[in-house]
């Protein structure tokens, strides 16, 4: 099955731990992007990247670290510099060769700071 | 700036009955427009597009929606609800002068009663 996924679905961390959440994609996409979301609100970019060693800070950057060392990866660094961690956070990814630029998500993962 | 707006956070249907989930959006030229859902604790599903071949889109599991450039709309409609209906769903558009960026709308939540 082609698709995105993301790990785990749900993850604790205390105050002042660094955490990263894994997205990996089997559909062949350039592109990939991370989300946050908090409740009543829309999804908001953190970062995103459109070819392997090289990424793009989106809206809320600050206290978040990516890499993308492979096509297929993009993992996302939730740093201790991050003063409100607690959401979901969403990875998805686009076909920079598609006509129209949707782009495709995996089921998100949880992340609780106690 | 572009924006999105989802007039309605909630909205409640019986069973059988029509769905209208409102959106309004603002932008300088001819938008590409989306509706995703998402199902609790779940990613988003691409549900429909509009990319300006047509203005009334039809997309999954019955949902359409219309582009009204006039009124600067995009509702989403369904004629009959069914109870897997309920979840929240966002209206998107992307950004005119970055197609890596999507605009998000802060969600309706659908609602469906027996």
């Amino acid at each position: 099955d082609g698709g995105i996924t993301q790990s785990p679905k749900y993850l604790f961390r205390k105050e002042g731990q660094n955490v990263t959440l894994s997205c990996e994609q089997n559909l062949n996409h350039d592109a990939m992007y991370w989300y946050r979301q908090d409740p009543g609100q829309g999804l908001r970019l953190i970062y995103y990247s459109q070819i392997v060693n090289d990424f793009q800070k989106g809206d809320i950057a600050e206290g978040y670290s990516v890499s993308r060392e492979k096509k297929e990866s993009f993992p996302l660094t939730v740093t201790s510099a991050q003063k409100n961690p607690t959401a979901f956070y969403l990875c998805a990814s686009r076909d920079l060769k598609a006509l129209y630029n949707e782009q495709f998500f995996g089921p998100g993962t949880r992340l609780t700071v106690l | 700036a572009q924006s999105v707006t989802q007039l309605d956070s909630h909205v409640s249907v019986s069973e059988g009955t029509p769905v209208l989930l409102r959106c309004n959006y603002s932008s300088s030229y001819s938008p590409s427009l989306f509706w995703y859902v998402q199902h609790p604790n779940k990613g988003l599903q691409l549900l429909l597009k509009y990319t300006s071949a047509a203005t009334l889109v039809k997309g999954i599991n019955g949902f359409e929606a219309e582009f009204k450039k006039s009124e600067t709309s995009f509702h989403l409609t369904k004629p009959s609800a069914h109870m897997s209906d309920a979840a929240e769903y966002f209206c998107v558009v992307s950004d005119e002068y970055n197609t890596d960026k999507l605009i998000f709308g802060t969600g309706t939540r659908l609602q469906v009663f027996p």
